[in-house]
């Protein structure tokens, strides 16, 4: 049982250049996220998917988009990179729409550097 | 909510000692809190969670304890190994239709020196 998967590991881009980040849950989740994790800090969210077919913005949605490909795959697009996008995304996933109390399962991230 | 910034709260044990880490809490609406563990190049594991009509919560090794009163949360680890060494975030979920969206707080470093 793998849980989350997330694809590329390392990816290294020049900035104006466009890349989508891969996520694929195994577990039969509704609920989907995409995170970003600065030097220092904690994550925050960027997208999230509460069930397949629906997305919405998180914190800090600006310059990434998002794709609910099915109840599985939830992958997340720059499409020009910036230099501030530099950071670890982490894609999470969660069993139930509407239930609240159960916690979210992370995958090990995307590290991803802009120059 | 918590100030962010390069400079990550640390703690340093010794094998063998009670680890007490502290977290503040921003928004007075959040029920729902989750402490996840982070080692280097890994994503966040799942630790335990806590619902706000709930003080106190024990796992195995691990408690944590819920203040609203004060907004503050706290993860004690029992008899600290070097394996327990990561950062620790502590996640606030807000009630209501949240579809579970967390807000992590900075996390906390904890080394354990054999």
């Amino acid at each position: 049982n793998a849980g989350v998967t997330q694809t590329p590991k390392f990816q290294v881009l020049k900035t104006g250049q466009s890349m989508t980040l891969q996520c694929a849950q195994d577990m039969n989740h509704n609920s989907m996220y995409w995170y970003r994790q600065d030097p220092g800090m904690g994550l925050r969210l960027i997208y999230y998917s509460a069930s397949e077919g629906t997305t919405d913005k998180g914190e800090v949605p600006n310059g990434y988009n998002v794709s609910r490909l099915n109840k599985r795959e939830f992958s997340l697009r720059l499409e020009s990179a910036a230099p501030s996008q530099t950071s670890v995304y982490f894609c999470a996933s969660r069993p139930r729409q509407g239930v609240k109390d159960q916690p979210q399962h992370f995958g090990d991230g995307t590290r991803l550097s802009i120059l | 909510g918590e100030s962010v910034g390069l400079h990550l709260p640390t703690l340093s044990v010794q094998e063998g000692d009670n680890s007490i880490i502290n977290c503040a809490y921003s928004n007075s609406a959040s029920d729902y809190f989750i402490w996840y563990k982070q080692e280097s190049g890994k994503g966040p594991q799942f630790i335990i969670d806590i619902r706000s009509n709930m003080d106190k919560r024990q796992g195995q090794r691990v408690t944590v304890l819920l203040n609203k009163t004060v907004k503050h949360l706290s993860l004690q680890i029992a008899a600290t190994q070097p394996g327990d060494s990561a950062v620790y975030f502590c996640a606030e979920s807000p009630g209501g239709t949240s579809y579970g969206k967390l807000t992590f707080g900075q996390g906390t470093i904890l080394t354990v020196h054999p």
